[in-house]
């Protein structure tokens, strides 16, 4: 059973567009629900997370909007740099601090 | 070390030969978790460790699988009778994990590249 599922698997966005990744969870014990970036070679690191008691959360070009209701979140990242060029992880965290995450996003920034 | 630490970074081992793949975490941390990462796919869950409790090893694939967290501190994910399929990069990452928190980061090593041929 995939609990957290992540669309699309890749995507091209020209520089200084929008790059949208959408995710999706059916567990509503989850209350914590961080993205991950990672550049090849290397781990993936934290960009950016989000608690369930709000409904977005800007950082700079990057922001989570956040549905409840839907079980949804996606990642917003404006005006798209080629440095942004990664695998974009979403992930969830329940009470027992496991980490899912979904199958990833290459995202490829045109330059 | 200021960061997670896995050793090594790469191993080439013979199909049937046990593995042993080591993880440092950062100092304090509570959480220890191991994920495998398939050429281009997603992050694998196998095993959780947090603090005393029983570890979660709900993720394991196989028997052949195990993880040991000694101390508290470094953990060993030993793979037994190494298979083509279980060419990998592992992942190790470690966390506070402290609920009362507000974030919970975990924060990963670079991982160790598996091939078994």
């Amino acid at each position: 059973q995939q609990q957290v599922k992540q669309s699309p698997q890749s995507l091209i966005v020209q520089k200084g567009g929008i790059s949208i990744i959408n995710c999706a969870y059916e567990n509503t014990a989850f209350d914590y629900f961080p993205w991950y970036q990672q550049f090849p070679g290397k781990g993936p690191a934290l960009l950016i997370a989000i608690r369930p008691d709000v409904s977005e959360k800007k950082e700079g070009r990057f922001t989570i909007s956040f549905n409840k209701s839907a079980k949804q979140f996606s990642l917003h990242i404006m005006d798209s740099q080629p440095g942004d060029s990664a695998t974009y992880f979403c992930a969830a965290v329940g009470g027992d601090d496991k980490i899912i995450f979904g199958k990833g996003t290459r995202l490829h920034i045109l330059p | 070390g200021a960061g997670v630490s896995q050793s090594p970074s790469n191993k080439v081992t013979e199909k049937g030969k046990d593995v042993e793949l080591r993880c440092d975490p950062i100092s304090g941390h509570t959480a220890l978790y191991w994920y495998r990462q398939s050429l281009g796919q997603g992050l694998e869950f196998l095993i959780y460790f947090q603090g005393n409790s029983a570890p979660d090893k709900s993720g394991l694939p196989s028997d052949r699988f195990s993880a040991e967290r000694t101390g508290g501190s470094v953990s060993t994910l030993t793979i037994q009778r190494t298979q083509q399929e279980d060419s990998a990069v592992y992942l190790c990452a470690s966390s506070l994990a402290n609920r009362g928190l507000m974030n919970t980061e975990a924060f990963f090593g670079q991982g160790t590249r598996l091939t078994v041929v």
